[in-house]
């Protein structure tokens, strides 16, 4: 098991709501990257914080949005939740050096159903 | 940006055969290639990547070709047992200060007894 976990392990919530989720990086990790995994898909790169700045942003709209703190532990907001937003979200820890991000060990994931 | 294509969506071996997936991927600048097995209701878990300037990489029953010309990777799983049994995912990324995944859709790999 990595040492990355994330809160809650599930959430429902309804349509047009606001959801807050949680990732503590590995220890000695600098850097979270945040993924969708629709039922049956692969994982869909939301964005990536790397010092406590957004560092790369997948095709997600703007009410995705995220926060990296100075212990490098991550937050996930989602606006105005739809329908489509209902997917296991998972955060990814890594270590930069140099401007290079390493190999990328994933959370539990939180299971977010919107009705 | 990168599309990562990922064949077979199922695959059924018996236990002891090998198992093969294939993901060709399209931007001739991804330079790293990781392989994650997901278990139903699992974390995905790296199993092997391997680097652009490596044509295979191996460890124990698992290996990973790439050939750069032809944009294309696989995964080679020898002597399977029930226990490998699960969600396969490729990825690719390319270099640069976001190294952001594009996986696969998957394979469900089933090992039957």
């Amino acid at each position: 098991e990595t040492g990355v976990t994330q809160s809650p392990t599930h959430l429902i919530k309804t349509r047009g709501q606001q959801v807050t989720l949680r990732c503590s990086s590995q220890s000695g990790h600098n850097t979270v990257s945040w993924y969708q995994q629709a039922l049956g898909q692969g994982p869909q790169f939301i964005f990536q914080y790397y010092r406590e700045e957004e560092n790369g942003r997948g095709n997600f709209p703007p009410r995705f949005s995220g926060l990296q703190f100075p212990n490098y532990s991550s937050e996930l907001n989602v606006n105005a939740l739809e329908l489509d937003d209902s997917a296991l979200y998972l955060c990814a820890s890594s270590s930069s050096l140099r401007g290079l991000i390493n190999e990328q060990f994933f959370g539990p994931g939180t299971r977010l159903t919107v009705l | 940006g990168e599309n990562v294509e990922q064949h077979p969506s199922t695959l059924s071996v018996q236990e002891g055969d090998s198992a093969v997936i294939k993901c060709t991927y399209s931007d001739s600048a991804s330079n790293y290639f990781p392989w994650y097995k997901q278990e139903l209701g699992k974390r995905p878990q790296l199993i092997i990547d391997i680097r652009s300037n490596v044509g295979e990489k191996k460890d124990q029953r698992i290996a990973v070709t790439l050939n750069k010309t032809a944009k294309h990777f696989s995964l080679h799983i020898t002597e399977t047992q029930p226990e490998d049994s699960a969600v396969y995912f490729c990825a690719a990324s390319r270099s640069g200060s976001a190294r952001q995944l594009t996986f696969g859709s998957g394979t469900q790999l089933t090992v039957l007894p």
